[in-house]
């Protein structure tokens, strides 16, 4: 019963670096979701999908990229890593939207992320 | 533009009291507010949620108090155990803002002592 998988758990990055996290679920959900965590800060949307092939931006998608080309996957890509970049990541899923508690958002276990 | 506000980073309360966690919002259009529980080194995993159209939802010993009029909710937790540790976030959405979009509070970690 894995539910969303996340890799890796940890990653220190130099400036100007790139890398992509991953995220996969097995619940079939439609939607899935990136956020990033900062102390003292909540958990910022940076990108979102609602199915397959389709994804738009949250509150701070600047710097990042992401792709769906399949249910299951929902990859987030750092293409010039900044300090300003350094963050929990976490990647989430539900089945969809306004369907009872569709909101209730199943997270992963978070990808600690050090840009130097 | 903080919509989501928990203004207590954190609680200190002693095991089997009540715990009242607080959370406020600017944005009346919200009309469906969860809480989220986190512990260290995991993700946060969901708690409690309730509707815009009631003023109380309970499940257990977690109970949460909607109060439109002054765009506040609380979590009550009663009674409070130690296992009950970890950071609580609130969290709000709208039904216009497609894709279930939440918008979350800052956390407010609780610290329950045996």
């Amino acid at each position: 019963n894995a539910g969303v998988t996340q890799t890796p758990k940890f990653r220190i990055l130099k400036i100007g670096q790139s890398m992509t996290l991953q995220c996969a679920q097995d619940m079939n959900h439609n939607y899935m979701y990136w956020y990033r965590q900062d102390p003292g800060m909540g958990l910022k949307l940076i990108y979102y999908s609602v199915g397959a092939g389709i994804t738009d931006k949250g509150e701070v998608p600047n710097g990042y990229n992401v792709s769906r080309s399949t249910t299951e996957d929902f990859p987030l890509r750092l293409e010039l890593a900044a300090p300003s970049q350094t963050s929990v990541y976490f990647c989430a899923s539900s089945y969809g939207f306004r369907q009872g508690t569709n909101e209730k958002l199943f997270f992963g276990s978070g990808t600690q992320l050090s840009v130097l | 533009d903080q919509q989501v506000k928990q203004n207590s980073p954190s609680l200190s309360v002693q095991e089997g009291r009540i715990s009242i966690l607080n959370c406020d919002y600017t944005n009346s259009m919200f009309d469906y507010f969860l809480w989220y529980k986190k512990y260290p080194a995991e993700g946060p995993t969901f708690l409690i949620s309730i509707s815009s159209i009631k003023d109380k939802n309970e499940d257990g010993r977690f109970t949460v108090f909607l109060n439109k009029s002054a765009k506040h909710l609380s979590l009550h937790i009663v009674p409070s155990q130690p296992g009950d540790s970890a950071v609580y976030f609130c969290a709000a959405s709208a039904v216009y803002n497609q894709g279930g979009k939440l918008i979350f509070g800052q956390g407010t970690e609780l610290s329950v002592k045996p």
